[in-house]
C-alpha cells in the first residue's frame, strides 16, 4: 500500500511569510503526528491529530497549527515565518493514537526561510 | 521535559566491527522505540520495546531496554555499509496521545 505522502518536497520562502504544508498518511490510519527536525535540536514534537480532532500539542508558538480533514488528511500551517523556522518538517501516520504503534514517516518537506 | 540523550553522536568504524549506542534519561519510559534514517527520508521504525529488560533481536541487530525504562541500547554485531545512517531513539512518556520524545540521534558510517 501507498506510504506517507508529504507535498511539496522542498519550499523556499521568504521571512514573513505564511506556509502550508500537505501530508497524506496511509490510507485506513487515523491518527497524524507532526514534528520539525533541525540539526541542532533534532526531532521536536509539533502536534497530533486523531479523528479531526488535535489530542496533543508540543512546545511551539501559536504560528505553528494544524487541522485534520474527514479524509484524514492533515495540513500545517506556520504563519509569519522566522529564519529559525527553516528545517525538515515530518508527518507520520498510524492507525490509532496509542503509544506503542508503529508510526510510519513521510520524506518529509524541506522548508528553507530566508 | 522529558530527553533522551543518545551516545556517541558520531560513529565511524571499518565493516565487520561490532559496535553500541546508547540512549539514556532520567525519566521512566512506557515505550522505546529505534528508528533509522537515512538522507532525504524520513525515520524508519526498526523496533518497540516495552518491557524493563526486555531484549529484542533483529538480524545483526539487538536491542534491550532498561530494567528501570530508562534507558536503551542498541548493538549492531559485524556491521555493514548499509547500516549507515542516523539512528534515533524515542520514547513515550506514559498517558494518553502523547507525542514521541526523540534524542537527537547518533550519526553511524560504517566504512567499506
Amino acid at each position: 500500500k501507498a506510504g506517507v505522502t508529504q507535498t511539496p518536497r522542498y519550499l523556499i520562502k521568504t521571512r514573513g511569510q505564511q506556509v502550508t504544508l500537505s501530508c497524506s498518511p496511509i490510507s485506513g490510519h487515523r491518527s497524524v503526528s507532526w514534528y520539525q527536525q533541525t540539526p541542532g535540536q533534532g526531532l521536536q514534537f509539533l502536534f497530533e491529530y486523531f479523528s479531526e480532532t488535535q489530542r496533543n500539542k508540543g512546545n511551539f508558538p501559536g504560528r505553528f497549527s494544524g487541522r485534520q480533514f474527514s479524509n484524514s488528511r492533515s495540513e500545517m500551517n506556520v504563519s509569519t515565518l522566522e529564519l529559525g523556522d527553516s528545517a525538515l518538517y515530518l508527518c507520520a501516520s498510524s492507525f490509532v493514537s496509542r503509544r506503542d504503534t508503529e508510526a510510519f514517516f513521510g520524506q518529509g518537506t524541506r522548508l528553507t526561510v530566508v | 521535559t522529558q530527553l533522551l540523550e543518545q551516545s556517541p553522536q558520531f560513529l565511524s568504524i571499518q565493516e565487520g566491527e561490532n559496535l553500541t549506542v546508547y540512549c539514556n534519561s532520567s525519566s521512566v519510559f512506557s515505550s522505546l522505540q529505534w528508528y533509522r534514517q537515512e538522507p532525504g527520508e524520513g525515520p524508519v521504525l526498526l523496533v518497540t520495546v516495552v518491557t524493563g529488560g526486555e531484549v529484542k533481536k533483529l538480524k545483526r541487530l539487538t536491542f534491550q531496554f532498561g530494567d528501570a525504562r530508562k534507558d536503551s541500547s542498541l548493538h549492531i554485531t559485524a556491521a555493514q555499509p548499509g547500516d549507515t545512517g542516523l539512528y534515533l531513539c524515542a520514547g513515550h512518556s506514559g498517558g494518553g496521545a502523547d507525542g514521541l520524545t526523540f534524542g537527537k540521534g547518533t550519526h553511524l558510517i560504517i566504512q567499506p
